[in-house]
Parts: C-alpha cells; sequence; structure tokens
C-alpha cells in the first residue's frame, strides 16, 4: 500500500528556507486522482494545511503561507518537497506529508495516507 | 483562530456515546464534503471519516459522521479508552482555495 515518508534537516536558523522532501512508496506519484500535500503541527497545537501539488505541477498553496512556499514534484524520483523561506521561531512544528485525493469536482479532498512527521525546530 | 470550529475538550464513560460538531461557512462545509481525522497521542493524524459519512477499510462502526448545512458532526458510540485521542475535521475553503482544519477536540475517556 502506499507509503508516504518526510526526510530533511530537523533544525533550521532563523530567516533561512526549510526545505523537506518527502518519499512516496508503493504507488506512483503520478496517479491522475491524487494531490500530494503538506501539513504542519506546531507543538501542542493543531493542524494547519501548507499546500499541494499534482504531478504536472499544479499547485494550491495556503494563502496565509504562500508568499513563503514553493512545493516542487520530482515524479522521476517518486517525490516531491517543499521549502518555506524566511523561517522564524513561529514555524517550529510537525511537518507531514500526505497523498491527497482529488475529488471529480476538481477540489482537493481527503488526505491519506500520511507520514509519520517530521520535527523541524528553528533555533540559532 | 481556525476557519472551522470545533469545541476543544469533550469525554465520555466507556460504552457512552459521545459526538464532536463541526461548524463552518457556505463556502467550505457549505459547499463541500467533510472529513475527519483521528491523531492518537504521539503519532500521526489517521482518517476516520471521509465524505461526510464513509469509513476507510478498518475503521470500526463505531463511529459515524454526518453533516447538515454548515455544520459537522464525529459520533463514537460504545466508546472505548482507545478512543481517547485528538479529532479534527476539515473541508476545502471555495473562498480561500484551500483547505481549512478545525481546531481539533481532545476526546478523554474517563
Amino acid at each position: 500500500q502506499l507509503q508516504l515518508q518526510e526526510s530533511g534537516p530537523g533544525l533550521v536558523k532563523p530567516s533561512e528556507t526549510l526545505s523537506l522532501t518527502c518519499t512516496v512508496s508503493g504507488g506512483s506519484i503520478s496517479s491522475s486522482s491524487y494531490y500530494w500535500g503538506w501539513i504542519r503541527q506546531p507543538p501542542g497545537k493543531g493542524l494547519e494545511w501548507i499546500g499541494s501539488i499534482y504531478y504536472s505541477g499544479s499547485t494550491y498553496y495556503n494563502p496565509s503561507l504562500k508568499s513563503r512556499v514553493t512545493i516542487s514534484v520530482d515524479t522521476s524520483k517518486n517525490q516531491f518537497s517543499l521549502k518555506l523561506s524566511s523561517v522564524t521561531a513561529a514555524d517550529t512544528a510537525v511537518y507531514y506529508c500526505a497523498s491527497v485525493y482529488s475529488s471529480p469536482r476538481g477540489v482537493l479532498d481527503w488526505f491519506d495516507p500520511w507520514g509519520q512527521g517530521t520535527l523541524v525546530t528553528v533555533s540559532s | 483562530q481556525s476557519v472551522l470550529t470545533q469545541p476543544p475538550s469533550a469525554s465520555g464513560t466507556p460504552g457512552q456515546r459521545v459526538t464532536i460538531s463541526c461548524s463552518g461557512s457556505s463556502s467550505n462545509i457549505g459547499s463541500n464534503t467533510v472529513n475527519w481525522y483521528q491523531q492518537l497521542p504521539g503519532t500521526a493524524p489517521k482518517l476516520l471519516i471521509y465524505s461526510n459519512n464513509q469509513r476507510p477499510s478498518g475503521v470500526p462502526d463505531r463511529f459515524s459522521g454526518s453533516k447538515s448545512g454548515t455544520s459537522a458532526s464525529l459520533a463514537i458510540s460504545g466508546l472505548q479508552s482507545e478512543d481517547e485521542a485528538d479529532y479534527y475535521c476539515a473541508a476545502w475553503d471555495d473562498s480561500l482555495a484551500g483547505e481549512v482544519f478545525g481546531g481539533g477536540t481532545k476526546l478523554t475517556v474517563l
């Protein structure tokens, strides 16, 4: 079955760029029914959607993060990536990647499955 | 401040039925389907209910979802100690062109 695994540095300095990669196994990232998404969760807080990408490169971003976020896809490696620039302590969170079902209406729907998550701490 | 509103906490005793509400607006719940996620302590969220009331394979039928207008609910019957977790509702928001989550409800089994 589909599995996702996040990877990347666990510590990023303020003002620098956070970079994470999600590797998809057990299925193709080029599947027509799915987008691929990033969600984060600050310690002790709730979930926040960051953005999602289709294998063609089409993206949706959270408006509150859009100016700092870039999500890209590498179909040859079955991976997609997140870059978040100009980070501050407020960006400290567990970052999850997930498969996102795309409904026939063209909107993103449920996230399933999720990766195990990776904690990224922003600190000097 | 989350776009979808959930009570921060809920509780019940083993065997009881509990419900968790999720309130939104015409641009999210009113226009799109609602999904629910269960997050057990120290683990990643897991899809619990999709398309308002559908259970993924492996989810017990003790869990059920419903939607009416701009609100949705998650019901858990025959409450068990292993149901103690955080529960999140989510939906697509047409105005924001993005996915929105509720703030989460911490369920305690007394």
